[in-house]
């Protein structure tokens, strides 16, 4: 099956940082979906990026599909962008979603 | 615009007893549903998906069952709980390729 690997598995970064979050998968996708799970379990939904290069705010994302990788920008980063953040590519059939194991962000004062 | 719901949010239940997660969308009609459970410190996994009325389709082969009665209605039940049912269950639905995740059930099994 589809592998989804994410690195680095935990970032320990300064208020105001910038990072870079890196999301690698085996086979080829037509949808990726990048997530914040907050420290209350929340997931919040950041980009569906299945290609090509989307900002919000702060934060921007960028998916090279024929490479296999997608990459989260996080910029002047708030302690409020603490949690776990993970990427998402489909399954075969009802756009069942395969999660990555996550990448741990703890941004201290 | 679409919201959705999640209940109980925090749940305690003994080994054996029966369980009964209930989900709800608000503002769309006809989503594909689903149900995830994320261990502690762990990933997603998906657990059972629904494209429609009484349509579900299990990923996991386990004690747990889902059922959707209604377009917009998602329940995860078990008839007998066991330890290793503990987790943080979280329902999702989906738009084309998107999909939205509820607030989260958090159940512990003693």
């Amino acid at each position: 099956g589809i592998q989804v690997e994410q690195s680095p598995p935990d970032l320990i970064l300064q208020e105001g940082a910038n990072s870079t979050l890196r999301c690698n998968f085996s086979d080829s996708v037509n949808n990726l979906q990048w997530f914040h799970q907050n420290p209350w379990g929340q997931l919040i939904n950041l980009f569906y990026i299945p290609s090509g290069t989307k900002q919000n705010g702060r934060l921007s994302a960028t998916t090279v599909a024929t490479e296999r990788y997608s990459l989260l920008y996080i910029s002047s980063s708030q302690t409020t962008d603490s949690g776990v953040y993970f990427c998402a590519v489909p399954l075969t059939g009802a756009n069942n979603l395969f999660f990555g194991t996550g990448t741990r962000l703890t941004v201290i004062p | 615009s679409q919201t959705i719901h999640q209940w109980p949010a925090t749940l305690v239940q003994p080994v054996g007893s029966p369980l009964s997660l209930e989900c709800t969308v608000e503002g769309t009609s006809n989503p594909n549903l689903y149900w995830y459970r994320q261990a502690a410190g762990r990933g997603l996994q998906l657990l059972f998906y629904s494209v429609g009325i009484g349509q579900i389709s299990s990923e996991v082969p386990q004690n747990l069952s889902a059922s959707r009665p209604q377009d917009r209605q998602f329940i995860l039940s078990s008839k007998k709980l066991l330890l290793s049912d503990s987790g943080f269950y979280l329902c999702a639905w989906g738009r084309m390729r998107e999909q939205f995740f509820g607030p989260g059930t958090r159940l512990t099994v003693l």
